[in-house]
């Protein structure tokens, strides 16, 4: 049963940089396509962009300029940097996994969760 | 604004039948591409209810199905029972934006 885990600050500055970490538990790092999703307070779900190992990252385009997303295989974790933040990049921040190899790209597999603050 | 358009809000008495729509456009949904239906309970992360328009991940009551035609999906639920009451997104894949995966903007289901 793979499972997935974020990590990171609940608090980043205006202007700076927000950080964080998905630690893939319990499956192979290199089966699945890799992704961050985030949802404001009260509001919808917003595609962040993917990572995977054989391939090129995809961004979602509003936000192209200021992230970054990757992977580390020898820790089993992929990592979201998004620069240049302000209070609209508050939300809670998912990992989510796409399983490779299949006929249809869904995300399957999500982590808990986790809630960043932009604030001073 | 989300690329793929979903009422804010439905609503139906336990044991009736709702349909929850979404609308896209040509380069995602008429483009053919898939469209997948989340779960969203209060307090907790999305779950795959429908993928590939019409698929049940194993576990998922057959009370859920999906159906899509031209530029459109639905979501419908049959024997409405009060845990149901949840958010629902829709998700596809615009060619339009670079190969980005888009949501529909939500839909919250009542259960009267």
């Amino acid at each position: 049963q793979v499972q997935l885990q974020e990590s990171g600050p609940g608090l980043v500055k205006p202007s700076e940089t927000l950080s964080l970490t998905c630690t893939v538990s319990g499956g192979s790092i290199t089966s699945y396509y890799w992704s961050w999703i985030r949802q404001p307070p009260g509001k919808g779900l917003e595609y962040i962009g993917y990572v995977y190992t054989s391939g090129p990252t995809n961004y979602n385009p509003s936000l192209k300029s200021r992230v970054t997303v990757s992977l580390d295989t020898s820790k089993n974790q992929f990592s979201l940097k998004l620069s240049s933040v302000t209070a609209a990049d508050t939300a809670v921040y998912y990992c989510a996994g796409s399983k490779l190899g299949i006929p249809y790209w869904y995300f399957d597999l999500w982590g808990r969760g986790t809630l960043v603050s932009v604030n001073s | 604004q989300s690329v793929l358009t979903q009422p804010p809000s439905v609503s139906g008495a336990a044991g009736q039948r709702v349909t929850i729509s979404c609308t896209g456009g040509s380069s995602n949904i008429g483009a053919g591409y898939d469209v997948h239906w989340y779960q969203q309970l209060p307090g907790t992360a999305p779950k795959v209810l429908i993928y590939g328009h019409t698929n049940r991940p194993s576990g998922v009551p057959d009370r859920f199905s999906g159906s899509t035609s031209g530029t459109s999906a639905s979501l419908a639920i049959t024997g409405l029972q009060a845990e149901d009451e949840a958010d629902y997104y829709c998700q596809s894949y615009d060619r339009s934006l670079s190969g980005s995966r888009v949501f529909g903007g939500g839909t919250k289901l009542t259960v009267l």
